[in-house]
């Protein structure tokens, strides 16, 4: 089945500064990969995703690249701010022929110091 | 348009028992996937259904099931409640596939 391997699990940057996240997956039939933002006491949510058939996708201070020839997918995060502190999971999905299931990395839990 | 709505938020259960969590996807959305969270295991699939059909499943034992009803809405149903079931159940509704919105969750606590 996939695997997706996460990195760093710990990500402590200044107020300003940018943030990156790196994940790598091993199925190459996946095609979406999705961004969530998860904070204490609430569900993860969707914050930014890409298809594997775009490089590159930028939402304001976020983006995402893709590189799938290597398998792997990050997450810039640009001036970064306090209430960006929360933990985030990259993750993988394939498309069945009968549904979807999205398989995690293990977390990144960023903080953004003032 | 309201977000996917999971009760209860909280469930304190002991050992043997069974229990039964309930997820309503936001309107018009027509898949709804469930997760399990803990610390050690991070975020693991536990299966996925549509217009009322499982259509894809997560290596968990028998212990757990679902089922979705005719308006989407689904439930999960854990038998035989073990320690290591305690988790964060969350719940994540699609319109067909692969972009999911997620629930707050229901935390499970297992005594």
């Amino acid at each position: 089945g996939e695997n997706v391997e996460q990195h760093p699990s710990t990500l402590s940057v200044q107020e300003g500064d940018s943030a990156v996240i790196k994940c790598t997956y091993s199925d190459s039939a996946s095609n979406y990969f999705p961004w969530y933002k998860q904070e204490l006491g609430k569900g993860p949510q969707l914050i930014i995703d890409i298809r594997s058939n775009v490089g590159e996708k930028k939402d304001q201070r976020i983006a995402v690249t893709l590189n799938k020839t290597a398998k792997h997918f990050s997450l810039h995060i640009t001036e970064t701010q306090p209430e960006d502190s929360a933990v985030y999971f990259c993750a993988a999905s394939t498309s069945y022929s009968s549904g979807y299931a999205l398989n995690f990395g293990k977390g990144t839990s960023l903080l953004v110091t003032p | 348009k309201a977000g996917v709505t999971q009760t209860p938020r909280y469930l304190i259960k002991t050992r043997g028992q069974q229990v039964t969590l309930s997820c309503s996807p936001i309107s018009g959305h027509r898949s709804v996937s469930w997760y399990q969270q803990t610390p050690g295991q991070g975020l693991q699939f536990l299966f996925e259904y549509f217009s009322e059909t499982q259509r894809n499943k997560g290596n968990f034992p028998g212990r757990f099931s679902g089922r979705q009803f005719s308006n989407s809405r689904s439930e999960m149903n854990v038998s035989t409640l073990e320690l290591g079931d305690s988790a964060l159940y969350l719940c994540a509704s699609s319109t067909a596939g692969n972009e999911q919105f997620f629930g707050p969750g229901t935390r499970l606590t297992v005594l």
